[in-house]
């Protein structure tokens, strides 16, 4: 069961602009959010997380909203860096449960 | 501050043999979680385990276990490996079972013939 769905594999951006990374989820339990990024061969890293509890959390260049009615968070990267260039997973989970169900991925390409 | 590390990096296996990855946790972690990684998908959660007892598990078979010992290191091991355990293995260390603090490690390879 795909509770979580990151619809775009892949999104190519130009350095400077604006990066939108969409994630839609099923499970209205869910009460936390995260997004991690991926470099290949190494594991996720944690980039921002958001409580169902806001519908926006900001840090520095990365904002996650959240809008709850629709079942939909997306991760605003502004301006986009080079460096930014990595798959983007979603994440979401329940506070009472140890489950953490991950989106398929996003690959952002940002080029200079 | 050491990261958090696996064993090995990659393997290769054949169908109905056994496996054991291993995860050594940063520094001061006293929880790990297993992730599971099939190509073009997200990590699955397997189980977590918290101060060496198991804290929740997700929706794998009980050919997948695991052990966490005194220094918090863990080991995964799967018994009867299956075609479709071909995947990345991943755990996260985190100083508790909070989502939000976890350090993945790069990961194991395995492949199953």
């Amino acid at each position: 069961d795909q509770q979580v769905k990151q619809n775009s594999p892949s999104l190519s951006v130009q350095e400077g602009r604006i990066s939108i990374l969409n994630c839609d989820y099923t499970n209205s339990m869910f009460d936390y959010f995260l997004w991690y990024k991926k470099y290949p061969a190494e594991g996720p890293t944690f980039l921002i997380s958001i409580s169902s509890i806001k519908d926006k959390n900001e840090d520095g260049r990365f904002t996650v909203f959240l809008n709850k009615s629709a079942k939909h968070l997306s991760l605003h990267i502004v301006p986009s860096q080079p460096g930014d260039s990595a798959v983007y997973f979603c994440a979401a989970s329940r506070a009472e449960l140890n489950d953490m169900r991950f989106g398929a991925g996003t690959r952002l390409t940002v080029k200079p | 501050e050491t990261g958090v590390t696996q064993s090995p990096t990659h393997l290769i296996k054949t169908r109905g043999q056994q496996v054991t990855l291993r995860c050594s946790s940063q520094s001061g972690h006293n929880t790990v979680s297993w992730y599971q990684q099939a190509l073009g998908q997200g990590p699955q959660f397997i189980f977590q385990y918290y101060r060496e007892e198991e804290n929740g598990r997700g929706n794998f078979p009980p050919r997948f276990s695991g052990l966490q010992f005194p220094n918090y290191s863990s080991e995964l091991n799967v018994n009867a490996l299956e075609l479709d355990d071909s995947a990345l293995y991943l755990c996260a260390s985190s100083l508790g079972p909070e989502v939000d603090t976890q350090y993945f490690g790069p990961g194991t390879r395995l492949t199953v013939l």
